[in-house]
């Protein structure tokens, strides 16, 4: 089984603050690398994708890949009271598995 | 379009009982995963359809058994239900396996006294 590691937290970030959540992997032929977000009592829902090494942003959120250090971040800034949930990191292996993580709490108090 | 739809939200079963889990997805995915997510396991791949017509064991299948009825559908069956499986099953449709993003139903919440 491919490991997809994440810090299980809480995190706990004030408003306005950056919220830095971190994810390693195993699988060196891993190729895609997602981060969903999950409320309490819902599905996951797709937040970004990242493909290749370096950092990607979309808003308020850059996801940022290191290969060589099979890392993945998400990084949400100006974090709003409405972003707490957690944060599922999901890394398709050489297999064509999507393989997730167990999550990253986030609260971002007010 | 709704996407990646799933029947019932909730059911609640006694041992020995079978059940169906149904999901259907409207965005004409070739690719249909069933999960369940447990407290602090995260979620776990059941069975998987690549395309229409085969279907393959994931990490968990055991006490599981899944039909692709069509594109569209998906169902997963509990033959004889059990108090480990008392979890939160969710369905999930992507275009091609391991090409792009899964997109998952609302979930069906099961739990079995």
């Amino acid at each position: 089984q491919k490991e997809v590691e994440q810090n299980s937290g809480p995190l706990s970030v004030p408003e306005g603050a950056i919220a830095s959540l971190n994810c390693t992997y195993s699988d060196r032929g891993s190729q895609s690398f997602f981060w969903y977000r999950q409320y309490s009592g819902k599905s996951p829902e797709l937040i970004m994708f990242i493909y290749s090494n370096g950092d990607k942003e979309d808003g308020r959120f850059t996801a940022q890949l290191n290969k060589a250090s099979q890392y993945v971040s998400l990084l949400i800034r100006d974090s709003q009271p409405s972003d707490s949930a957690t944060y599922l990191c999901a890394v398709t292996g050489s297999g064509y598995a999507l393989n997730f993580g167990k999550g990253t709490s986030l609260l971002v108090t007010p | 379009n709704a996407g990646v739809t799933q029947t019932p939200k909730f059911q609640v079963l006694k041992t020995g009982q079978s059940m169906t889990l149904q999901c259907a997805q409207d965005m004409n995915h070739n690719s249909m995963y069933w999960y369940r997510q447990d407290p602090g396991m995260g979620l776990r791949l059941i069975y998987y359809s690549a395309s229409e017509g085969t279907t393959d064991k994931g990490e968990v299948p055991n006490g599981y058994n899944v039909s692709r009825l069509n594109k569209r559908e998906f169902s997963l069956r509990l033959e004889s239900a059990a108090p480990s499986q008392t979890s939160v099953y969710f369905c999930a449709s992507e275009l091609d396996r391991g090409q792009d993003t899964q997109y998952f139903g609302p979930g069906t919440r099961l739990t079995v006294l």
